[in-house]
């Protein structure tokens, strides 16, 4: 059984439309990271949030952490292609903990 | 200029066959981490070392040996190779332990035929 349960698995939206994924776990994180995947590539990070209630913005994209610090939201506004990608969120129990946990990502395809 | 670098990017072998994935940082990281990524994307940790400490083994074969000759270097060696180890092989390092963000490598995609 996975930690971190991301849904959807998969999106394809129309360039300019909006979107959210969910990243949830019965678990509690001192702390959750948001990753971009694109093909033939190794993750890139986009955002790490660590307190319960924290958003993040990252030009069209928007982060959430929830306030029991067991689920996270990843909202991008006016998608656009260069948006297409594997988002992966990632987390860590314990705050020193050596162990990044990954969700099974969601794959967004955003069509010009 | 690149901050994680694997080597090779391909690699496709024979069943029993040896071989070896070499990665190494650039960042001044303390901590790096070998990633296997399997056909449905799903990233499992295999092994992590700080300082050149190994610090997480995971339920992985014994055929799978990672050595780290100092803190900027972790290089990958599988012996006996098996068909189920055909996968996306991913290094990745972090400043400080865990929580921080990582850098990943580009991967190096296994085959074994």
């Amino acid at each position: 059984t996975q930690l971190l349960e991301q849904s959807p698995q998969f999106l394809s939206i129309q360039e300019g439309e909006n979107l959210t994924v969910y990243c949830n776990s019965s678990s509690v994180f001192s702390s959750l990271q948001w990753y971009r995947q694109e093909p033939g590539e190794g993750p890139v990070l986009l955002v790490t949030v660590v307190t319960g209630g924290e958003v993040k913005k990252l030009k069209r994209l928007t982060f959430q952490f929830g306030d029991a610090r067991k689920d996270s939201s990843l909202h991008i506004t006016a998608a656009q292609p260069g948006d297409t990608g594997l988002y992966l969120c990632a987390g860590a129990i314990r705050r020193n903990d050596y162990k990044l946990s990954f969700g099974a990502g969601t794959t967004v395809t955003v069509r010009a | 200029d690149t901050a994680v670098s694997q080597t090779p990017k391909y690699l496709v072998t024979q069943m029993g066959n040896d071989k070896s994935i070499k990665c190494e940082q650039n960042l001044g990281h303390d901590t790096m981490y070998w990633y296997k990524q399997d056909s449905k994307k799903f990233l499992k940790i295999m092994f992590s070392y700080n300082n050149k400490e190994l610090i997480i083994n995971e339920t992985v074969p014994n055929r799978f040996s990672p050595k780290s000759p100092d803190k900027a270097h972790l290089n990958l060696h599988i012996n006996s190779l098996e068909l189920g180890d055909s996968a996306v092989y991913f290094c990745a390092s972090s400043q400080v332990v865990g929580n921080y963000g990582y850098t990943f490598g580009s991967g190096t995609r296994l085959t074994v035929v």
